[in-house]
């Protein structure tokens, strides 16, 4: 089965840049596109990278998105780090079979 | 402003049954596709099914394939999600979740989602 594995997390001062990754497990994740989502403790989950580096509107331009086809991965960048952006972090795509895959999701910590 | 309102969680039994729905407001239901997600208590999102905007393409994860429906009513504004044979490990909070109308699985809102508790 395909996975989508992630660090279990990550902590960073405010102003900093954090980068999450995510990785499959086999075949190419540049095949179909990755999403990446934020879900802050008690809300329910936002969008916040669609398409591989897509922003919703609304999702300021510190996030961004990017794909490696060489590591199989993709990867969420967090630049100028904000106390609001503390929150678990998931990346999601689908497989051959079109079942849709989660990532193990990262907590992102503002020390 | 794009609204997803779900409904219908709850305690139940072992074995038992329960309908969630989700009542969709503020788009052009009809024209995109529709996601049931979830999350047991203290643990990662899991995909749960995926319906294209006219119902003709559905998936399921394996875990519930099988015991579970999802279906859609496009003159309602309505996503639903018909579980049967329940079981433990489905407690969970359900969220319903739109597409961006591009790509399959591509998340683009979500609900608040509901509660599903199973337990005897």
């Amino acid at each position: 089965n395909f996975m989508l594995t992630q660090p279990h997390s990550v902590s960073e001062s405010p102003g900093k840049t954090v980068t999450i990754s995510c990785t499959g497990s086999s075949g190419s994740i540049a095949s179909n596109y990755v999403q990446w989502y934020q879900q802050r403790p008690g809300s329910a989950p936002t969008t916040v990278i669609y398409e591989d580096n897509q922003r919703p509107s609304g999702v300021p331009d510190r996030f961004s998105g990017s794909i490696d086809s060489s590591s199989n991965s993709a990867s969420l960048t967090i630049s100028g780090l904000k106390t609001e952006d503390e929150a678990d972090y998931y990346c999601q795509s689908y497989d051959s079979s079109n079942q849709g895959v989660f990532g193990t999701g990262t907590k992102v910590t503002v020390l | 402003e794009v609204q997803l309102v779900e409904s219908g969680g709850g305690l139940v039994k072992p074995g038992g049954s329960l309908r969630l729905s989700c009542a969709a407001s503020g788009f052009t239901f009809s024209s995109y596709s529709m996601n049931w997600v979830r999350q047991a208590p203290g643990k990662g999102l899991e995909w749960v099914s995926s319906i294209s905007s006219s119902s003709s393409y559905i998936y399921y994860a394996d875990s519930v394939k099988g015991r579970f429906t999802i279906s859609r009513d496009n003159a309602k504004n309505s996503l639903y999600l018909q579980m049967n044979s329940l079981r433990a490990e489905d407690t969970a909070v359900y969220y319903c979740a739109r597409d961006n109308g591009g790509g399959l699985m591509v998340i683009y809102y979500w609900g608040q989602g509901t509660l599903v508790t199973v337990s005897s």
